[in-house]
């Protein structure tokens, strides 16, 4: 069965600083591997996705993400954090005709 | 752009009431799921839809139904509702399962008595 694994419960970090939020996955065969912003009070917004190809993969509001198949990771990373990016981030993986499967988030906290 | 609306934002339950959360979306997505999130738990899959007449039961669908007669709408019913559905519960559309990403709404919390 497939699975997500969010070491992280909270990260905390200065404004500027970079930022990598970790995730973990288990999947039988070629993922399909999601990052999701959650801003408080609201539904899950897409940041990236990993289907094949380049292993390093960018999205929206500067993140980056970079699939490591032999550490079955797919680790979020930001080089500047802005105060707006204080919020509930989730790692899902899925694949086909797999129902994606969701870790149980980090929250982010960004200090000025 | 509507994408996908759910109904109502809030509501307050007395246990053993019953209710539905209306959800609808307008990209004429084939699949359709319902999410609950609680603290520490992440996103548990309740129930999924991969189109018109077809449903199947995700992590955690004890205490909920669903049923899917149109495309757009999916609903999802409590029949007797108890403490332990207190949650925020989210729907979600996709084109298809193949193309990845999940199109949320912006979440119903509940709370049951």
């Amino acid at each position: 069965a497939q699975s997500v694994t969010q070491p992280d419960i909270h990260i905390t970090v200065s404004e500027g600083a970079s930022l990598e939020l970790r995730c973990n996955y288990s999947y039988g065969a070629t993922p399909y591997l999601f990052w999701y912003v959650q801003s408080p009070g609201q539904g899950l917004q897409l940041l990236l996705k990993y289907f094949s190809g380049d292993t390093l993969v960018q999205g929206i509001k500067g993140f980056e993400a970079e699939f490591k198949r032999s550490q079955s990771s797919f680790n979020l990373r930001k080089p500047s954090v802005h105060w707006s990016d204080a919020a509930e981030y989730f790692c899902a993986v899925g694949g086909g005709s797999y129902i994606p499967t969701f870790g149980r988030g980090t929250s982010l906290i960004v200090h000025p | 752009n509507a994408g996908v609306t759910q109904t109502p934002k809030f509501q307050v339950l007395k246990t053993g009431q019953s209710m539905t959360l209306q959800c609808a979306q307008d990209m004429n997505h084939e699949y359709m799921s319902w999410y609950r999130q609680d603290p520490g738990m992440g996103l548990r899959l309740i129930h999924y839809s991969v189109g018109a007449g077809i449903t199947d039961q995700g992590e955690v669908p004890n205490g909920y139904n669903v049923s899917r007669s149109t495309t757009e709408d999916f609903p999802l019913r409590l029949l007797s509702a108890a403490p332990s559905q207190t949650s925020v519960y989210f729907c979600a559309s996709n084109k298809g399962l193949d193309t990845g990403e999940l199109f949320f709404g912006e979440g119903s919390r509940l709370t049951v008595l």
